[in-house]
């Protein structure tokens, strides 16, 4: 079974900066293409940003909104998944998703609250 | 970028009822196109990809169709635990763009 278990939200003020972890199981995690996607309250999904893996240079692709201040890395030793996020704005304030797949995002973690207020 | 729109927006339908969601994108996706159910205070899950491929474990009830710019997500009979928002999803190339949604629930 996939298991996908994001942590590290919390509050944060304007401006500051954050990581998030999500540690997988259950799948061949360094094979594994990952995504972030985060909805803010009451509102829809939104797709933060790709990391391909080892063998494919682990390339990333970011959502417009976050390009230059979020970055997903991965350590593929432990199994997980990051995303540093800078400059954070109240427009950052979401539940962020660890999601695998190239495209198609068929494991979805819980999630990880991340409020963004002064 | 391609831009996708859903339409409507909501919907309100009876147990056992057809619904139909429609979904497009601002340019030609062929047939990448993914569609996923998020139940209220739950997880999105995936139940078709590739524009028409069902997931496995998801019910026949639901199937997918079209290619190009315009989609379609039909429950054949709409049960109680389908009230859901619905999301569409293109991903030909990146960024991987979500659709606003389209909400379900009962009359």
């Amino acid at each position: 079974e996939v298991q996908l278990v994001e942590s590290g939200g919390g509050l944060v003020k304007p401006g500051g900066s954050l990581r998030l972890s999500c540690v997988a199981s259950g799948l061949p995690f360094t094979n594994a293409w990952m995504n972030w996607v985060r909805q803010a309250p009451g509102k829809g999904l939104e797709w933060v940003g790709r990391i391909k893996s080892k063998s494919d240079f682990e390339t990333t692709d970011y959502a417009a909104p976050v390009k230059g201040r979020f970055v997903i890395s991965r350590d593929d030793s432990k199994n997980t998944l990051y995303l540093q996020m800078s400059s954070l704005t109240t427009g950052d304030t979401a539940v962020y998703y660890c999601a695998t797949g190239g495209g198609i995002i068929p494991y979805w973690g819980q999630g990880t609250l991340v409020t963004v207020s002064s | 970028d391609i831009h996708m729109t859903q339409s409507p927006s909501s919907l309100s339908a009876s147990v056992g009822d057809r619904v139909t969601i429609t979904c497009r994108a601002s340019q030609g996706i062929n047939n990448y196109l993914a569609w996923y159910q998020q139940r209220p205070g739950k997880v999105p899950q995936l139940l078709i990809y590739d524009a028409s491929t069902l997931q496995s474990g998801v019910p026949s009830r639901f199937s997918g169709s079209g290619s190009g710019t315009d989609f379609t997500l039909t429950i054949s009979s709409l049960r109680p635990e389908d009230v859901a928002i619905y999301y569409c999803q293109k991903y030909n190339n990146v960024p991987f763009t979500f659709g606003p949604g389209t909400k379900v629930d009962f009359k």
